[in-house]
């Protein structure tokens, strides 16, 4: 069972306009969440995350939203660049930052922008 | 430049052989993971290490072996006991465990069964 749900395998957006892309989790304990960014052919390089105290984080263009309560959060990406195009994984951990606590990734959404 | 290194980026393996997937960093992480990425699965964890001389197995380490005997290498060895070993294979480090922030990713090697 997934505990980390990317449910759109893919998103196309126009160059210039939001990307949002989605994550849902089902384990309440965690407490920390990351999104990573990965070209073809790369390891994904770490792009924004969130603690569960706060419920929004933003750096750039890049914001993250976090819902606890419906176990969701969102990364949205404003104004989109062609660059941006890649894999984006959402990961969750418990008790962020401690010893032991593994990162659990969603399955990726392919993020398409077109100039 | 520190960084993390997995050779090579792509192997080839015939059915009933083990081949081993390399893992180098030389960025003094004391922690360090194999992840198995499959298309619409993410990423699912193999086997990580914490600290020298130990290891603990991940979501789906059956099949599959490693070693941590310098702090800067962590080799996976996939075995002729992983039935479907087709697949990209990521190699991770952080400076502790479980930073989650920390984690740093090497290219990946794409391992095909022929």
């Amino acid at each position: 069972d997934q505990q980390v749900k990317q449910n759109s395998p893919s998103l196309s957006v126009q160059e210039g306009r939001i990307s949002i892309l989605n994550c849902d989790y089902t384990n309440s304990m965690f407490d920390y969440f990351l999104w990573y960014k990965k070209y073809p052919a790369e390891g994904p390089t770490f792009l924004i995350s969130i603690s569960s105290i706060k419920d929004k984080n933003e750096d750039g263009r890049f914001t993250v939203f976090l819902n606890k309560s419906a176990k969701h959060l969102s990364l949205h990406i404003v104004p989109s660049q062609p660059g941006d195009s890649a894999v984006y994984f959402c990961a969750a951990s418990e008790e962020g930052g401690n010893a032991g606590n593994m990162l659990t990734f969603g399955g990726g959404t392919r993020l398409m922008v077109k100039p | 430049d520190g960084g993390i290194t997995q050779s090579p980026k792509y192997l080839f393996r015939k059915e009933g052989q083990n081949v081993t997937l390399s893992c180098e960093q030389n960025l003094n992480h004391d922690a360090m993971y194999w992840y198995r990425q499959d298309p619409g699965q993410g990423l699912r964890l193999i086997y990580y290490s914490q600290i020298v001389n130990d290891f603990q197995k991940g979501d789906i380490a059956e099949g599959y072996s490693v070693s941590r005997e310098k702090k800067e290498s962590f080799p996976l060895t996939v075995t002729s006991a992983q039935k479907n070993p087709t697949a990209f294979y990521l190699c991770a480090s952080s400076v502790t465990p479980g930073w989650a922030s920390g984690y740093t990713f090497g290219s990946g090697t794409r391992l095909t069964v022929v």
